[in-house]
């Protein structure tokens, strides 16, 4: 497996712009966390996917950010509108079943928004 | 849901010195609790976890001790190497909603000096 894949790795947008980010996860992983990166907070976990089903969406900053997962290979993470404070690097990780597994890192997408 | 603390923010230690990293949690079930090296620009990688149920392991340079009635958890390296410096993630894993979610601590920047 290739691991998790996450599109595109780096975007800039303009300010007011809709962005769309995606991932892949490894194949037969049943959970799928979104989370973002920043100097300032670390790693903040967004929103989380059990079996394509969005489990928890707390830490979703505003209306502004929504997910889907339509099916189990496919999930996305959009901003609309995009903001400058949204510039991060905005993570994927998939793990395999509840309870104590590893969960695997996509390589990131470097939002900026400008 | 889970809040993970971790100190120090920053560590810097010369080559060969131990470095111990101390992280709290807040969920009593939380079951899992993984470390992550982020080397520049790169994804978290897992280097090494514990579960609830064992108090300590170790993998070459590395070891982790778990205090679950203190709920608290450390990452200790030995004999550091400059290629040790990274930023470095404890994480637990504890109920959120109807599944499990994965909440990091801040990280600690640690440098390695020769």
């Amino acid at each position: 497996d290739a691991g998790v894949i996450q599109s595109p790795r780096h975007e800039v947008t303009e300010m007011g712009q809709e962005v769309t980010l995606r991932c892949k996860p490894i194949s037969g992983h049943d959970y799928l966390f979104w989370y973002r990166q920043t100097m300032m907070r670390g790693l903040e976990l967004l929103i989380y996917f059990n079996n394509n089903v969005p489990i928890d969406d707390s830490g979703m900053p505003e209306d502004r950010f929504s997910a889907k997962m339509p099916n189990a290979s496919f999930s996305t993470l959009k901003i609309q509108p995009s903001e400058p404070r949204d510039s991060a690097v905005y993570f994927c990780a998939s793990s395999l079943t509840q309870g104590s597994t590893e969960a695997f890192f996509g390589q990131g997408t470097r939002l900026t928004v400008v | 849901g889970e809040n993970v603390e971790q100190h120090p923010s920053t560590l810097s230690v010369q080559e060969g010195d131990s470095a111990v990293i101390k992280c709290t949690y807040s969920d009593s079930a939380s079951n899992y609790f993984p470390w992550y090296k982020q080397e520049l620009g790169k994804r978290p990688q897992l280097i090494i976890d514990i579960r609830s149920n064992v108090g300590e392991k170790k993998d070459q340079r590395i070891a982790v001790t778990l205090n679950k009635t203190a709920k608290h958890f450390s990452l200790h390296i030995t004999e550091t190497q400059p290629e040790d410096s990274a930023v470095y993630f404890c994480a637990a894993r504890g109920r959120s909603n109807s599944g499990y979610a994965l909440n990091f601590g801040k990280g600690t920047s640690l440098l390695v000096t020769p």
